[in-house]
C-alpha cells in the first residue's frame, strides 16, 4: 500500500478482555515498530521487528502485552486480559533500512478504550 | 537514560510570524534526530532527519538545526499560516542500537490564528 495501514481504527473494550491491533507495513520496509501514545505524551516504544523476529522488545510493559510478524510482513499487536491503564492510541511504523539510518513512516494508530 | 524535553508545550501565533520550536536531549550520544507533525487524531509525519554528522536540514519553510554537543535541536517555521496548526514532536536515536526506539518528547502544541 501507499502508507501504513493499522486496524481497526477505534477499539472499544471491556476490562479483561482480549484484544488484538494489525499493522500493515509499507511494502518492502523490512523494519517494523510499535509505539503507545498516551494523550498529551510523545509515543513510547514497545517492540522493534526486524524481519520476522523480534529484535527489541524492551518496551513491552509486562507479559499481557505480546507481537507477532509471521511473515516479516504484516503484524499483530495481542493485549491480553486488558486494563484501563492500557488505554491509548497504539502506533505503528515501519522503516526501509531497518538500521540506524532508516527514517520511519507511522500510521494513523488505533485508539484502544478499556472500559 | 534519554530524555527528550520540548519548550514550549503550546503556542499560539498569528499568520505570517516566523517562530522557532525547541527540543533539548539529555543524552548526546545520538545517531538522528528525527522532527514529526501529528494532526489530531491522526499519526506522525515525518518533517526532517537530521544525521548527527549534519547541521542542519531544510524542506520548504520548515528548516532544523541540531547541536549535538549541547543536545538541541530547533525547528523554525517561515511565515507561518493556519494549515501549520498542529502538534510538532521531536525524536531521538541512540547510537549504541541497530535501528530500534526513538525516545519522543511531548511535543509543542502549535496554533495559527488566521
Amino acid at each position: 500500500g501507499a502508507g501504513v495501514s493499522q486496524t481497526p481504527s477505534n477499539k472499544v473494550t471491556e476490562k479483561g478482555k482480549y484484544v488484538e491491533l494489525r499493522c500493515d507495513p509499507i511494502s518492502g520496509h523490512t523494519a517494523l515498530y510499535w509505539y503507545r501514545q498516551s494523550l498529551g505524551q510523545g509515543p513510547e516504544f514497545l517492540i522493534y521487528f526486524q524481519g520476522t523476529g523480534a529484535a527489541d522488545d524492551s518496551g513491552l510493559p509486562n507479559d499481557r502485552f505480546f507481537a507477532v510478524r509471521p511473515e516479516g510482513s504484516v503484524s499483530t499487536l495481542k493485549i491480553q486480559r486488558t486494563e484501563r491503564g492500557d488505554s491509548a492510541v497504539y502506533l505503528c511504523a515501519s522503516s526501509l533500512a531497518g538500521g540506524i539510518t532508516g527514517e520511519l513512516f507511522f500510521g494513523e494508530g488505533s485508539r484502544l478504550t478499556v472500559l | 537514560k534519554q530524555e527528550v524535553t520540548q519548550i514550549p508545550a503550546a503556542l499560539s501565533v498569528p499568520e505570517g510570524e516566523n517562530l522557532v520550536l525547541n527540543c533539548s536531549f539529555t543524552d548526546s550520544a545520538i545517531y538522528n534526530l528525527q522532527w514529526f507533525r501529528q494532526d489530531p487524531g491522526k499519526g506522525l509525519t515525518s518533517l526532517l532527519l537530521i544525521q548527527s554528522s549534519q547541521r542542519e536540514q531544510t524542506s520548504g519553510r520548515l528548516n532544523a538545526s541540531l547541536d549535538k554537543s549541547s543536545g538541541r535541536s530547533t525547528l523554525y517555521i517561515a511565515a507561518s499560516q493556519p494549515g501549520d496548526s498542529a502538534t510538532y514532536l521531536c525524536a531521538v536515536r541512540p547510537q549504541e542500537t541497530s535501528g530500534s526506539r526513538l525516545t519522543f518528547g511531548e511535543g509543542t502544541q502549535l496554533t495559527v490564528n488566521p
